[in-house]
């Protein structure tokens, strides 16, 4: 199964300092990897994929295949990046069984 | 397009109820699917469809029915409503071709 693991539940950051949000994987073959995230009281949607390396809203992540990870990086956090973000491998034809991460909720301080 | 709907939005049982949480989608997905999100857990799949009359089970399908007798329709039934299925509900589709899934807004159950 394609797993991927969200080590922190939650992390607080103030506004304007750098973000980080961890995400390791743990399947072999051509990683691709999504991060969608959860505004209060709205539905998940898509943040951003590796394979598209876009900038969503001031976020990255970078497939770092050494290490497995996909951490999503922000250099100045805001306070309407406060949300639940969850890591997830995609959802591929002929792969319909999948996990989310646990999920990390960042808090952003004023 | 509406995308994906869910209701309701909100629901209390007692337990050992029974009730259908309700998923449509009107963007002619074939593959569709149930979560459940809980604090510290994440997201966890219940049960998926590649398409009508197609299910099958995720990571936690015990409690849990569904059925596919439409493209548009992906209702989930519990059976027997128990406080251990308090918990917030999503459902999502995927569009053929591409890997990435579209959620409704989400049912808010609470079981006592």
């Amino acid at each position: 199964a394609q797993r991927v693991t969200q080590p922190e539940k939650l992390l607080s950051v103030f506004k304007g300092a750098p973000v980080e949000l961890k995400c390791n994987y743990s399947y072999s073959g051509s990683p691709e990897l999504f991060w969608y995230v959860q505004y209060s009281r709205q539905r998940l949607q898509l943040l951003l994929r590796h394979i598209s390396r876009e900038s969503i809203k001031g976020f990255t992540a970078d497939l770092n295949k050494g290490e497995t990870s996909f951490h999503l990086k922000k250099p100045f956090a805001q306070e309407e990046d406060s949300a639940m973000y969850y890591c997830a491998p995609p959802c591929w034809e002929g792969f319909n069984k999948f996990y989310f991460g646990s999920g990390t909720k960042l808090n952003v301080k004023p | 397009n509406a995308g994906v709907t869910q209701t309701p939005k909100f629901q209390v049982l007692k337990t050992g109820q029974s009730m259908t949480l309700q998923c449509a989608q009107d963007m002619n997905h074939e593959y569709m699917s149930w979560y459940r999100q809980d604090p510290g857990m994440g997201l966890r799949l219940i049960h998926y469809s590649v398409g009508a009359g197609i299910t099958d089970q995720g990571e936690v399908p015990n409690g849990y029915n569904v059925s596919r007798s439409t493209t548009e329709d992906f209702p989930l039934r519990l059976l027997s409503a128990a406080p251990s299925q308090t918990s917030v509900y999503f459902c999502a589709s995927r569009p053929p071709g591409t890997d990435t899934q579209y959620f409704g807004p989400g049912t808010r159950l609470t079981v006592l």
